[in-house]
């Protein structure tokens, strides 16, 4: 069955640190998601994506993070300048097209910023 | 933003027992999601309801939308320790298209043998 696959599976950093979180989105899906989930927290959306572009982003989503599909198949959220509030299991979802919003979700990158 | 209400935030009961967790919004929703979670992991779709009213089965889980697309309600019949996790619900962020989904905080389900 196909699956979102998400790498690394735990990445730590250093406070001010840029990294980037890799997704491999479901194959014939379109529309490409990132959420946030701090610990004990509710999941957050942060960006929807879609033909290249930013369709939907939420206040989290600020100038340090950007999104992009630089091939075929990959889907990356870079956070330019870590914080320590940007610990966080990151998780990357895709979706065949808009209306219902069946989203598939990969297993998540945990991202521990020291 | 819309919001989603859960309840209870908490639920444990002995095997058997039926079982029933909401998912409230004052907000219209053109969707709603119901997932699980389990930890360190991501979110797994059970079921996607769209009309109100609408009645979704899926074994002993039993979902419903209501009738003016604000809440849901997942009921379980005859609960199993492999019920337990975390069960959320789930709608479009600013209500329709594709948009990214808004989370209710779950309920953490507990079924004891």
């Amino acid at each position: 069955e196909p699956e979102v696959t998400q790498t690394p599976s735990h990445q730590v950093t250093q406070m001010g640190q840029e990294v980037i979180l890799r997704c491999v989105p479901i194959s014939n899906h379109l529309y490409f998601y990132w959420y946030r989930q701090i610990l004990g927290q509710k999941v957050e959306f942060l960006v929807s994506f879609y033909n290249n572009e930013i369709s939907e982003k939420s206040e989290i989503f600020d100038d340090q993070f950007s999104v992009e599909r630089p091939d075929g198949s990959n889907f990356t959220l870079k956070i330019r300048s870590t914080k320590l509030e940007d610990s966080a299991m990151y998780f990357c979802a895709s979706s065949v097209a808009g209306d219902l919003n069946e989203q598939f979700f990969g297993p998540g990158t945990r991202l521990t910023v020291l | 933003t819309q919001l989603l209400e859960q309840s209870p935030q908490f639920l444990s009961i002995q095997e058997g027992e039926n079982l029933t967790v909401y998912c409230n919004s004052s907000s219209v929703f053109s969707s709603l999601q119901w997932y699980r979670q389990e930890p360190g992991e991501g979110p797994v779709l059970l079921v996607t309801v769209v009309t109100g009213g609408e009645v979704k089965k899926l074994k002993r889980l039993t979902f419903q939308f209501g009738d003016a697309r604000k809440d849901s309600s997942l009921h379980i019949t005859a609960a199993q320790p492999g019920d337990t996790g975390l069960y959320l619900c789930a709608g479009p962020w600013r209500g329709g298209g594709a948009d990214g989904l808004t989370f209710g905080k779950g309920t953490h389900l507990i079924i004891q043998p």
